[in-house]
């Protein structure tokens, strides 16, 4: 199974500033996706991060926000911009396997925007 | 989209107790998937099980696609189930995974 490890594990933040996340998977992997879990809520897909390419976003997301990377197959960047205390969140980085589809994720990245 | 529904949304057992949590989804899936979310926020894969039944342990899923649900089973439950189980859905048209609301377990020495 693919290893994910993301930085930083967590981090308060003042209001205004960016944050960007990263994430690594040990082995090449197609598909990667970005999820935000607001507190006591459900995982919520903000973007698919296509290698070569510029991710493909969810409705309610928007690139100016959360601007992402994927320069290879095993790199991703989320970048929260501008933060406010209502992007306090848990943000989750996510490859997929390839040819089963099985998703796995990172430790996530709990972040506090005060 | 998709619709997916988790029952119960809270569930609170005596240590050694079993439980069925369900998962409910409103079209045709190509993969589902079950996970464990630890008290100190980790994602664990539990089951990968578009269909058919599957056991690990104590641990055990079934899912009916036709009927579009699933059930997970959990059995002689012990203090470290604690957490929020999650199944999650990818259809056929291509909506990538999407997430249900998930069951809060807590299980009592």
């Amino acid at each position: 199974s693919a290893v994910i490890s993301q930085k930083p594990s967590r981090d308060i933040c003042q209001r205004g500033t960016s944050l960007t996340i990263q994430c690594q998977v040990d082995s090449q992997v197609t598909m990667m996706f970005w999820y935000r879990q607001q507190p006591g809520q459900s995982l919520t897909l903000i973007a698919t991060a296509n290698q070569g390419s510029e991710a493909t976003y969810e409705s309610g997301f928007v690139i100016d926000k959360f601007p992402i990377s994927r320069p290879n197959l095993t790199f991703s960047t989320l970048t929260v911009s501008n933060m406010s205390p209502e992007d306090s969140s848990i943000y989750l980085c996510s490859a997929d396997r390839g040819n089963t589809g099985e998703l796995f994720f990172g430790e996530g990245s709990r972040l506090t925007v005060l | 989209g998709i619709q997916v529904e988790q029952s119960p949304p809270d569930l609170i057992l005596q240590e050694g107790a079993n439980s069925t949590l369900r998962c409910n989804f409103s079209d045709s899936v190509n993969n589902l998937q079950w996970f464990h979310q630890n008290p100190w926020g980790q994602l664990i894969n539990l089951f990968y099980i578009p269909s058919g039944t599957k056991q690990n342990g104590r641990l055990s899923a079934t899912t009916v696609a036709t009927e579009r649900y699933s059930l997970l089973y959990i059995s002689s439950s012990q203090t470290t189930d604690s957490g929020v189980y999650f199944c999650a859905v990818e259809t056929d048209y291509g909506q990538n995974f999407v997430f249900g609301p998930g069951t809060r377990l807590s299980v009592l020495p």
